[in-house]
This record gives C-alpha cells, structure tokens and sequence, in this order.
C-alpha cells in the first residue's frame, strides 16, 4: 500500500542548529514533493516545492533535497529560530492523480532559545 | 476579502443534524479542495472540485456532500452528521489541477455530540 511517513511525530532543537525533518515514501511516484508549514490553529502554508528531476531547492534559510531512489526528502531549517516552531508537513502529488495531493502527517519542531 | 475564508470558525453540532460548512475565495482559482484534520491521522482529502460545475471524490467521501456553482463557493455539506466526523475541517484552493501549491482557509473546528 502507499505510505508517506515523516520521520518523528516531535524534534527539539537549540535555537542556532539546524533541523532536519526527513519525509519517506513508499509506492508512490511523485511528480513532485510540497513542504507546508502549519502553525496551532491555522491552516498549512506552502513553503517550498521540489520537482522529481531536481536534486535540491533552497528559499532563504530553507533546503529541500528529493532522493527518487532513497524515496526520500530532506527539509533543512539552517541557523534556527524560535519563530521557527511549528508543524512541518510534506506533500506529495501522484503522477495520474489529477493533481491530489497526498499529506504525511507532519513533524512538530520546537526550537528553544 | 482576500485569501480563503471558512465559516463557521467552530461549530458544535447534534448528531443527525445536517450542516453546511462555508468556503469561499477570492483568487479565482479553479480548482478547490476540502480535507480534514485528524489528530495521528494527518490531512485527508473529502472532495474536490477542478472547475465550476465538476466535482470529485477524494480519500475519504462518505457522508460528504459538495457542489461548485460558481468559481469562488465550494460549501461542504453533511447530510446527517455523526460523531465521527468530529474534526478540523479546511479549505484550500490552487489556481489549476496539478498546480504547485494550495493555499489554506484558516479552517472550520466540528464537534459532532
């Protein structure tokens, strides 16, 4: 069956470290892989996109890398800030879907001064 | 208005009761969808609709009802609520089918007694 899976329901880290969150699929074949952010009591926020033929996108202190083989992406918040805590959740849309995408369901990062 | 708006903000509702949830926006984007959000369970799609006049099922239909008369409505209806369909309901738009991102209402809390 398919399955998205994001690697830890929780990560805390030291506000200046970097978070990694880390999103894996399985069977599936994405066109593409989406990256919301999702803050207590509000709806998703789009934050980045990255294409199956792209290796790596960056938006400011933000990274995404895809690994089609890994079936695997990487999320990177460089030099982190408290403003940062949030839920982080990834996305992927299904070649032949018609464009639906599937959520995983998101790692909360807490980031402490 | 600008965005997506959603109403009611929260509802508590009687089991057997039908109830409408309201979702309009103002981007004229084509496509529209409705997911709900489930503690450990993550974003799940109802409905969607491409264009006005389409609609379509998603991951979890049963007990949804939708309709796309115009470009910016997309009400969700429940026929006949049940208790567990108590959860954080939302909106999101996106300027085609397939388009890379989807952007959020702020989301509809229902409390099915």
């Amino acid at each position: 069956s398919q399955k998205i899976e994001q690697n830890s329901e929780a990560l805390n880290i030291q506000e200046g470290k970097t978070a990694t969150l880390t999103c894996n699929y399985t069977n599936y074949s994405p066109a593409y892989l989406q990256w919301y952010r999702q803050d207590p009591g509000r709806g998703p926020v789009f934050l980045l996109l990255i294409r199956e033929n792209e290796k790596e996108k960056r938006k400011e202190r933000l990274k995404v890398t895809f690994d089609t083989t890994l079936k695997q992406s990487l999320f990177h918040i460089t030099a982190s800030q408290p403003a940062d805590s949030a839920t982080y959740l990834c996305a992927l849309d299904i070649w032949g879907s018609q464009g639906n995408l599937i959520f995983g369901k998101g790692t909360k990062l807490s980031v402490k001064p | 208005i600008a965005g997506i708006t959603q109403a009611p903000t929260s509802q508590i509702l009687a089991a057997g009761r039908r109830m409408t949830l309201r979702c309009t926006q103002d981007m004229r984007h084509n496509a529209m969808y409705w997911y709900r959000q489930d503690l450990g369970l993550g974003l799940r799609l109802i409905h969607y609709s491409n264009t006005a006049g389409t609609t379509g099922k998603g991951e979890v239909p049963d007990g949804y009802s939708v309709s796309r008369a115009n470009t910016d409505d997309f009400p969700l209806t429940l026929a006949s609520a049940v208790p567990s369909q108590t959860s954080v309901y939302f909106c999101a738009s996106s300027l085609d089918r397939g388009s890379d991102t989807q952007y959020f209402g702020p989301g509809t809390r229902l409390t099915v007694l």
